[in-house]
């Protein structure tokens, strides 16, 4: 069974151009989660789709960052003007409907420069 | 969701058990504890979790006390690819959910 896939795996940008981030979970789970960690810093959750719904959008930072999950299937995240600040890694991960446990499958993440 | 505390640091020599102790004592009722780890350029991987029972897997064993207030990973055999960070976390029972990491305990394995 295929993991939580990312892409791209790494991106460089300038400050003030748009990046998009797409997620990929794991088949049939209903549940997505994008998350980052900023240099030097813990791991933040940003937030959580059930399907294509926004579920907690709690940990998004500011109006730059738009989350979507059209279709409930893959979800893109981005960032629109990047800031230097937003330089990071983004994860995604991804956990079934059962609703006992919370158990999620991270992806690689995706290594966001800007500059 | 309720606060962990663990050492920032640990080492064991490969081959030997390691044991990663976790701290929760403000963690309620219907809050499971879970194991996270990150090594170095990858992704948190799931390792384990429980409510109150002691839980093994093919990873690892997961030690909670019976206040509940705090639990220890064991790792049994551990080897050179098990040096990562370890994240204790605890979290509501439930439907999925956001994850609180901490700073985790970066656990060196040497020869």
């Amino acid at each position: 069974e295929a993991g939580v896939t990312q892409f791209p795996s790494h991106s460089v940008i300038e400050k003030g151009q748009t990046v998009t981030l797409r997620c990929d979970p794991i088949s049939g789970h209903d549940n997505l989660y994008w998350y980052r960690r900023v240099m030097g810093k813990e791991i933040k959750f940003l937030l959580h789709f059930v399907k294509e719904s926004k579920q907690d959008e709690s940990g998004m930072p500011n109006n730059r960052f738009l989350a979507e999950r059209t279709g409930g299937t893959y979800s893109t995240l981005k960032v629109q003007p990047a800031e230097l600040e937003d330089s990071g890694v983004y994860f995604c991960a991804s956990s079934p409907t059962d609703r006992v446990s919370k158990t999620q499958y991270f992806g690689p993440g995706t290594r966001l420069l800007v500059l | 969701d309720a606060k962990t505390t663990q050492p920032p640091s640990m080492d064991c020599a490969e081959g030997r058990a390691a044991n990663l102790p976790c701290n929760h004592s403000t963690i309620s009722g219907n809050e499971y504890v879970y194991w996270y780890r990150q090594i170095h350029s990858q992704g948190p991987q799931y390792i384990i979790h429980g409510l109150k029972n002691n839980e093994t897997n093919e990873m690892a064993s997961l030690i909670i006390t019976e206040d509940r207030k705090s639990s220890t990973l064991i790792l049994p055999h551990a080897t050179l690819r098990d040096t990562a960070v370890y994240y204790c976390i605890v979290a509501p029972a439930g439907g999925g959910n956001k994850l609180t990491f901490g700073t985790g305990t970066q656990l060196k394995v040497e020869l």
